[in-house]
């Protein structure tokens, strides 16, 4: 299967922007996708981007691929303290998901 | 609207008894259905999934068994559970290649 790969924490102050990164081996995924994780909840899909494209933004949430380098990152605007969760990094080949381990964001007020 | 059952939310289950896990799909036709697994510390890790009934693929070999009587029930099981079996299970749909729904969950504990 398919490594996908974080780290597993970062921390960053109320009103900073958070940058998560997340690499990956299988160059034939087809989506990438970046999900949040609040305590004790399931997973809640964040956003997603197609392998042809290089950036995606939504709101606070700003998603860069670089193919090249098999790298992705999730760029959080302004982060508030809601903000604070697992975020995991996926990839898709045919029908199955891959994961990475998860980035635990804290944000201090 | 569609949405996915997963039940129970918690299970404290002793050494060598056997496990159910149910998960169900309201609000689309002939999802692919997953079974996932989170260690503490760890990541997700894919257990099984299914494209259609009776249709089972194990990404693993391990202790699990997993079942599709219908188009949108999807069950995991053990015979004998081992201390290694805690973790959080989640269910998941999706349909074509767009992402998932993800179930709450289900924490379970061997003890």
């Amino acid at each position: 299967g398919e490594d996908v790969e974080q780290s597993l924490f970062l921390s960053v102050r109320e009103g900073d922007s958070s940058v998560i990164n997340c690499t990956y081996t299988d160059s034939s995924s087809t989506y990438l996708y970046w999900y949040k994780q609040e305590p004790g909840a399931g997973l809640q899909l964040l956003t997603y981007i197609f392998s042809n494209m290089d950036m995606k933004q939504d709101q606070r949430l700003t998603v860069l691929l670089n193919k090249k380098d098999k790298h992705l990152s999730l760029r959080i605007a302004d982060t508030q303290t809601g903000d604070s969760a697992i975020y995991f990094c996926a990839g898709s080949n045919f029908n199955k998901f891959y994961f990475g381990s998860g980035t635990k964001l804290n944000v201090k007020p | 609207s569609q949405t996915i059952h997963q039940w129970p939310a918690t299970l404290v289950q002793p050494v060598g008894s056997p496990l159910s896990l149910e998960c169900t799909v309201e609000g689309t036709s002939n999802p692919n259905l997953y079974w996932y697994r989170q260690a503490a510390g760890r990541g997700l890790q894919l257990l099984f999934y299914s494209v259609g009934i009776g249709q089972i693929s194990s990404e693993v070999p391990q202790n699990l068994s997993a079942s599709r009587p219908q188009d949108r029930q999807f069950i995991l099981s053990s015979k004998k559970l081992l201390l290694s079996d805690s973790g959080f299970y989640l269910c998941a749909w999706s349909v074509g290649g767009y992402g998932y729904t993800f179930g709450s969950g289900t924490r379970l504990t061997v003890v």
